[in-house]
């Protein structure tokens, strides 16, 4: 069975402080993927970023950066010089192998993050 | 190219009613699956449809029920509600490209209010 665990659920910083989500996933397949989603208070989940479990570079786009480690099963997720508009919760998910038809995501619990000015 | 939508946005029932949510999927994507997320929790996988099949189901009961029309839009069933089903109800779309997952395009949710 999959299993995404995020232990932080809620962290609050000041405005351009760096922060760091975690992300500990648990899964029997040699092949998956993760992803991490934003979600503002409109409730829409926004996609961040893609990652399969054959890639392990890191990667950074923007103030945005992820660090995958499959040794410790985990995909982190940092951001750079917050702003008050990083401020929502976000979500890593894990999903099974390519199955013919899309994803069908295990999410974490979610961290709401607070950017104060 | 417009997103996916789904409708309506906010709804309230009573125990035991049935209710239907509705998704248009993104233009070209072929794929559609629902999320139960409960307060203040992650979303929970329900089942997704592929070219009008259902594909893959989560931990559910037989009264949350869909269908997948032709032109890839989705309709969400549920029967004799709980109290327990008030959650946001979410859809969402993918591509179909071979040999790999795709990310998904969520749409703004539905709130379901169950008293």
């Amino acid at each position: 069975a999959q299993k995404v665990t995020q232990a932080q659920t809620e962290i609050s910083v000041v405005e351009k402080e760096d922060v760091t989500l975690d992300c500990v996933y648990e899964t029997r397949d040699t092949t998956y993927y993760l992803f991490w989603y934003k979600q503002p208070p409109s409730g829409e989940l926004v996609f961040l970023i893609r990652r399969n479990s054959f890639d392990e570079q890191n990667e950074i786009s923007g103030r945005y950066s992820w660090n995958f480690q499959k040794s410790t099963s985990s995909f982190n997720f940092t951001i750079t010089a917050s702003q008050v508009v990083d401020s929502a919760v976000y979500f890593c998910a894990l999903s099974e192998p390519y199955n013919n038809a899309g994803n069908m995501l295990t999410f974490g619990g979610g961290t709401r993050l607070m950017v104060k000015p | 190219e417009t997103g996916v939508t789904q409708s309506p946005t906010h709804l309230i029932k009573t125990r035991g009613q049935q209710v239907t949510l509705r998704c248009s999927s993104q233009s070209g994507h072929n794929t559609v699956s629902w999320y139960q997320q409960a307060l203040g929790q992650g979303p929970q996988f329900i089942f997704q449809y592929y070219r009008e099949e259902e594909n893959g189901r989560g931990n559910f009961p037989p009264r949350f029920s869909g269908l997948q029309f032709p032109n890839y839009s989705s309709e969400l069933n549920v029967n004799a509600l709980e109290l327990d089903d008030s959650a946001l109800y979410l859809c969402a779309s993918s591509p179909e490209r071979q040999g790999q997952n795709t990310e998904a395009f969520f749409g703004q949710g539905t709130r379901l209010t169950v008293v």
